[in-house]
């Protein structure tokens, strides 16, 4: 298994572009979580979806954050505009199951850079 | 919410044990996570506990005690390659939550 896969590795950008990270993730899993890293509030989760469907996305810290699901093998997280602030390292994570004792598989993640 | 506190950094000398402590206020609690991450890396799942007691699994083992709200990893035979950020990791209902990490440095 390839396991969870992410572009891009890293994205440079300057402040006021739109970014759109992407993740594929483990066949079979049912569960995606999108978190971000930084070195002052450590790991983060921004939002999770079971079966495709939102199901909280009250880690999202703004309106200017967004992701979706369209299918069981593909998600997105877009910042639109971005802002220097924004600037960390974002994971995908997916697992099988929803009761809560799964482990989570991470994606090598995509280091964002927002001038 | 969750609340996890667990030390910012640890040194220990290569062969020997280092233990990890990490404590928790959760308003649910599906289980405990630990993640070792590499610098540069994606963290990785070490161990999970739900219910009280000591798992081993070679050279770690994580202990939870649920009534505390308190686990550690313990870290055996130490090695250069252990040089890592250890997470701990609670589950509320779905939501896993992660604590700031503790940054291990093995020294030879």
């Amino acid at each position: 298994d390839a396991g969870v896969i992410q572009s891009p590795r890293h994205e440079v950008t300057e402040m006021g572009q739109e970014v759109t990270l992407r993740c594929k993730p483990i066949s079979g899993h049912n569960s995606l979580f999108w978190y971000r890293q930084t070195m002052m509030r450590g790991l983060e989760l921004l939002i999770y979806f079971n079966n495709n469907v939102p199901i909280d996305d009250s880690g999202m810290p703004e309106d200017r954050f967004s992701a979706k699901m369209p299918n069981a093998s593909f998600s997105t997280l877009k910042i639109q505009p971005s802002e220097p602030r924004d600037s960390a390292v974002y994971f995908c994570a997916s697992s099988l199951g929803d009761r809560g004792r799964e482990k989570l598989f991470f994606g090598s993640g995509t280091q964002l850079s927002v001038l | 919410g969750q609340n996890i506190d667990q030390p910012t950094e640890m040194t220990a000398t290569e062969g020997a044990i280092v233990q990890i402590n990490c404590t928790y206020q959760t308003s649910g609690f599906n289980g405990l996570f630990w993640y070792q991450q590499h610098a540069g890396e994606a963290p990785t799942f070490l161990s999970y506990n739900v219910l009280d007691g000591l798992e081993e699994k070679g050279r770690f083992s994580s202990f939870l005690s649920r009534s505390k709200g308190y686990s550690y990893l313990l870290l055996k035979e130490l090695q250069m390659k252990d040089s890592a950020s250890y997470l701990c990791a609670v589950r509320g209902d779905y939501k896993l939550s992660f604590g700031a990490g503790t940054t291990v440095t093995v020294r030879a």
